[in-house]
């Protein structure tokens, strides 16, 4: 598999609990960003990690958090779950920080309830 | 801030006729645009972005900063064309897309 894998595909989880989404980075690539995407709306940027730093946030609470790998595979996790929280999470690989675009996940579904 | 607007949710033309999809953009410095397409069941993929300045399955677009525009132009479109359009802007040294709210394109036969 090289492209960009996320796990697992769909998700439900009560309100107040955590969760941790799962991404496979594109062989190659260094540079792994989350998105949040809700019903109807366009991909929201959560955060990027490059070489296992955080290296850029959007506007998401502390309780969104992430890691990345030393094989660059990622995980996202969120605490205290909202029902706002409900969306699609995709995860994008690229190699360099700049000037290339991304390769997406299929995404995970998670619903809050 | 930075914001992506494509005013229409929804798009619908005949085979074989132009299509246009309108992306504005506000960002105060050089920004990179991009367009991304999400086929049927399948994942958001790059179409095209504009430093490259090519036309991918026949799909081109310019950068308009005087309009801050990056609309998607189509001569002629294909029943395979159908699909959802996201115009994305990536602002100068920082490291996120700032994505639209999409388009979704329907080609009638």
């Amino acid at each position: 598999e090289t492209g960009v894998t996320q796990s697992p595909t769909h998700l439900i989880k009560t309100r107040g609990q955590q969760v941790t989404l799962r991404c496979s980075s594109q062989s190659g690539h260094n540079t792994v960003s989350w998105y949040q995407q809700a019903l109807g709306q366009g991909p929201q940027f959560i955060f990027q990690y490059y070489r296992e730093e955080e290296n850029g946030r959007g506007n998401f609470p502390p309780r969104f958090s992430g890691l990345q790998f030393p094989n660059y595979s990622s995980e996202l996790n969120v605490n205290a779950l909202e029902l706002d929280d409900s969306a699609l999470y995709l995860c994008a690989s690229s190699y360099t920080l700049d000037r290339d675009g991304y390769t997406f996940g299929s995404g995970t579904r998670l619903t809050v309830v | 801030a930075q914001r992506v607007t494509q005013p229409e949710k929804l798009l619908s033309v005949f085979k074989g006729a132009p299509v246009e999809l309108k992306c504005n953009y506000s960002y105060s410095g050089s920004p990179e645009l991009f367009w991304y397409v999400q086929y049927s069941r399948q994942r958001l993929q790059l179409l095209l972005r504009h430093i490259s300045r090519e036309s991918i399955k026949g799909f081109t677009a310019d950068l308009n900063k005087g309009e801050t525009s990056f609309h998607l132009k189509k001569p002629f479109a294909q029943e395979e064309d159908s699909a959802m359009y996201y115009c994305g802007l990536k602002p100068q040294g920082a490291q996120k897309l700032v994505f639209g709210q999409g388009t979704r394109l329907t080609i009638n036969p």
